[in-house]
């Protein structure tokens, strides 16, 4: 079982590039999300999923597109990345009402 | 605007010792999480309380939500070694759409020292 996966763990962009973030989960669950985390600023949603094809934009949702095809993937998109977007970027997921939430291990991203 | 204001930022203790940290905020929530996250990993999920005056003891680990459901602590006991790591709080609440939202405090970064 291996939970919430998350590729690549590392990755540096040139300011103006575009990539995308995967995430995958095999626990069935229909909520996930996506969080970058700041030094100080604790982790913040940026856009979020309760379902195969539902998809709305959480704190900071501005430079980030996703999609949700299929249950088991979320992916995000840089659209064009900017210096300001270098984070460490979480995705999670959990069954849609009262379930446990699970971290995936994380992406360190960094724009020059 | 920070929701959820969490304190100490950074807690630095001697092995053996007691602590708490605190979540705070001025507005309610239907649940309240916390959450250890180690360098380098994601967070991982100790407890959720729902209930307003709810206590939860996981261990030497003992989370309260407060009555009003708007704050509530983490207290360590005879913190050791192994207890080391960030320490978030995540309050939930529901969204115009319908969906249930979580909001993170800023984090406790706890050093236990041996």
């Amino acid at each position: 079982n291996a939970g919430v996966t998350q590729t690549p763990k590392f990755q540096v962009l040139k300011t103006g590039q575009s990539m995308t973030l995967q995430c995958a989960q095999d626990m069935n669950h229909e909520y996930m999300s996506w969080y970058r985390q700041d030094p100080g600023m604790g982790l913040r949603l940026i856009h979020y999923s309760v379902g195969a094809g539902i998809t709305d934009q959480g704190e900071v949702p501005n430079g980030y597109n996703v999609s949700r095809s299929t249950t088991e993937d979320f992916p995000l998109r840089l659209l064009s990345a900017a210096p300001s977007q270098t984070s460490v970027y979480f995705c999670a997921s959990r069954r849609a009402i009262g379930g446990k939430q699970y971290f995936g291990p994380g992406t360190r991203l960094t724009v020059t | 605007t920070q929701l959820l204001e969490q304190s100490p930022q950074f807690l630095s203790i001697q092995e053996g010792e007691n602590l708490t940290v605190y979540c705070n905020s001025s507005s309610v929530f239907s649940s309240l999480q916390w959450y250890r996250q180690e360098p380098g990993e994601g967070p991982v999920l100790l407890v959720t309380v729902v209930t307003g005056g709810e206590v939860k003891k996981l261990k030497r680990l003992t989370f309260q939500f407060g009555d009003a459901r708007k704050d509530s602590s983490l207290h360590i006991t005879a913190a050791q070694p192994g207890d080391t790591g960030l320490y978030l709080c995540a309050g939930a609440r529901w969204s115009q759409g319908g969906s249930e939202k979580l909001v993170f405090g800023k984090g406790t970064k706890l050093t236990v020292n041996p």
